[in-house]
C-alpha cells in the first residue's frame, strides 16, 4: 500500500468552481506539504504544515487554502478554479530525524485542469 | 530569495553513455541539497548532502556537493534506458525546513 495517497487523481473542472484536493500518509510523519508543478518551473511550494496546528503559506499561496484536519490528513482547497491553475499538485510528507534534514515522501500526484 | 538553477534543460544520450548533471543554488544558510528522480509519477529520494567533497553513490548514480562554488553534480554512468527521467535538485536551508526547487533536467536514454 502507498504511504502517501491522494485524490482525485485527474480532476477537469470550470472556471469559478470550487476544488478541494485530498492527501493522506500512514508514515507518521508530523510534516506535510503541497507543491505544485508546472513544466519548465519545477515544484514549488504552496503550503506547509508541521503539525496538525500549524500551518504556513509558502511561495505561490495566493488562491489556494489548506485544512490539516489530522496528522495524517491535508488538504487543498482551491476556492474559485482559473485556467492557470492548471498543474499537477504533489502533497509529500517529511519527519526531523535528529537534527539532520529531513527527505520528503511525494504521493502520486494529481492532474488538475481548468478549463 | 532562494535560487536553485539546474542545466542542462534536457539531453539524450544512447545507452551506455555517461551523463552529467549541474545544479547551482543560492540559499541563505544553506543546509542541505537533495537529488531526486521523477519519472511518470512523484518524485523519489536519490540523494542528500550536507558536506562538502562527499561523495554519495548508489549504484551507477553518484553525486558531489561543492559548498565553496555552491553546486553538485549529479553523475549517471553506463546508463540504461531506465534512467530516462525528470532528475529534480533542491536545497533545504537551516531553520526553514522547507525545499526550493530546481526545474528539473530532462534526460532521455535511447537504446
Amino acid at each position: 500500500d502507498a504511504d502517501v495517497t491522494q485524490t482525485p487523481r485527474n480532476r477537469i473542472t470550470k472556471t469559478g468552481k470550487r476544488i478541494m484536493l485530498e492527501c493522506s500518509q500512514t508514515k507518521g510523519h508530523d510534516r506535510m506539504y503541497w507543491y505544485r508543478q508546472d513544466p519548465g518551473l519545477g515544484l514549488r511550494l504552496i503550503y506547509y504544515s508541521f503539525d496538525v496546528k500549524d500551518i504556513n503559506k509558502g511561495e505561490i499561496s495566493d488562491g489556494y487554502s489548506v485544512s490539516r484536519q489530522a496528522q495524517a490528513k491535508f488538504s487543498l482547497s482551491l476556492e474559485s478554479a482559473i485556467p492557470n491553475q492548471t498543474a499537477l499538485y504533489f502533497c509529500a510528507t517529511s519527519d526531523l530525524l535528529g537534527v539532520s534534514t529531513d527527505t520528503q515522501y511525494f504521493g502520486p500526484g494529481t492532474r488538475l485542469t481548468v478549463l | 530569495e532562494d535560487k536553485v538553477v539546474q542545466s542542462p534543460l534536457s539531453l539524450v544520450v544512447h545507452e551506455g553513455d555517461t551523463v552529467t548533471l549541474n545544479c547551482s543554488y543560492e540559499v541563505t544558510n544553506f543546509r542541505s541539497l537533495l537529488w531526486y528522480k521523477q519519472e511518470k509519477k512523484a518524485p523519489t529520494f536519490l540523494f542528500m548532502l550536507t558536506s562538502s567533497g562527499i561523495e554519495k553513490k548508489s549504484g551507477r548514480l553518484s553525486s558531489i556537493l561543492d559548498k565553496k562554488e555552491l553546486f553538485s553534480i549529479l553523475n549517471i554512468t553506463a546508463t540504461q534506458t531506465g534512467d530516462s527521467a525528470v532528475y529534480l535538485c533542491a536545497v533545504e536551508p537551516i531553520n526553514d525546513y522547507k525545499l526550493s526547487f530546481g526545474a528539473g533536467t530532462t534526460v532521455t536514454v535511447r537504446a
